[in-house]
């Protein structure tokens, strides 16, 4: 089955880390989104990438870095510079920009 | 891309028609309108979009006003299965060179569908 699929599930940082967490699609979708999801609150756009080795910031870029080197993948590393990365991570994948998104079930990630 | 503004929470009966209000005042005319809900601890999922005629699928209807300055999703028969956050987004659909690739989501509706 196509799909979105991120790991982990969950994910634990000690102070001053860098963590990855992974985002793979076999949709053939050429855009990618990472968005960020506070409790109670909506998501905010960390990155975007319309097209292979390409991306852009979104609204909440600081302390979030990306590579876009397949197509297939989007990996999201939170640094140490994130100075509160607590929070539900999630990644989407459209056919095109601007169409509808499909999303991955998402990746809690906690400080330790 | 225009804003939207949706009730924070709204609650249904079971079996009732679930009727979700958005207004996007500020929408431009190449601007469609999303739908999208999340469950607790899921990644979002799409329902419906559209431009300016009303559309329907197999999980919703979307009713836009002449004007377009609003929108609302219909559940023809919300079951306990629906409840969930739905958010209202509206975005440029397509190519061109104003093409940001950037959707933002707010706050959302969370409904509670009741036995």
């Amino acid at each position: 089955d196509g799909g979105i699929t991120q790991s982990p599930k969950y994910l634990f940082r000690k102070e001053g880390q860098n963590v990855t967490l992974s985002c793979e699609q076999n949709l053939n979708h050429d855009a990618m989104y990472w968005y960020r999801q506070d409790p109670g609150q909506g998501l905010r756009l960390i990155y975007y990438s319309q097209i292979v080795n390409d991306f852009q910031k979104g609204d909440i870029a600081e302390g979030y870095s990306v590579s876009r080197e397949k197509k297939e993948s989007f990996p999201l590393t939170v640094t140490s510079a994130q100075k509160n990365p607590t929070a539900f991570y999630l990644c989407a994948s459209s056919r095109g920009a601007y169409e509808k998104l499909f999303f991955g079930s998402g990746t809690q990630l906690s400080v330790l | 891309d225009a804003k939207t503004t949706q009730p924070p929470s709204m609650d249904c009966a079971e079996g009732r028609a679930a009727n979700l209000p958005c207004n996007h005042s500020t929408i431009s005319g190449n601007e469609y309108v999303y739908w999208y809900r999340q469950i607790h601890s899921q990644g979002p999922q799409y329902i419906i979009h559209g431009l300016k005629n009303n559309e329907t699928n197999e999980m919703a209807s979307l009713i836009i006003t002449e004007d377009r300055k609003s929108s609302t999703l219909i559940l023809p028969h919300a079951t306990l299965r629906d409840t969930a956050v739905y958010y209202c987004i509206v975005s440029l659909r397509g190519g061109g060179s104003s093409n940001t690739g950037k959707l933002i989501f707010g706050q959302g509706t969370t409904l509670q569908v009741k036995p």
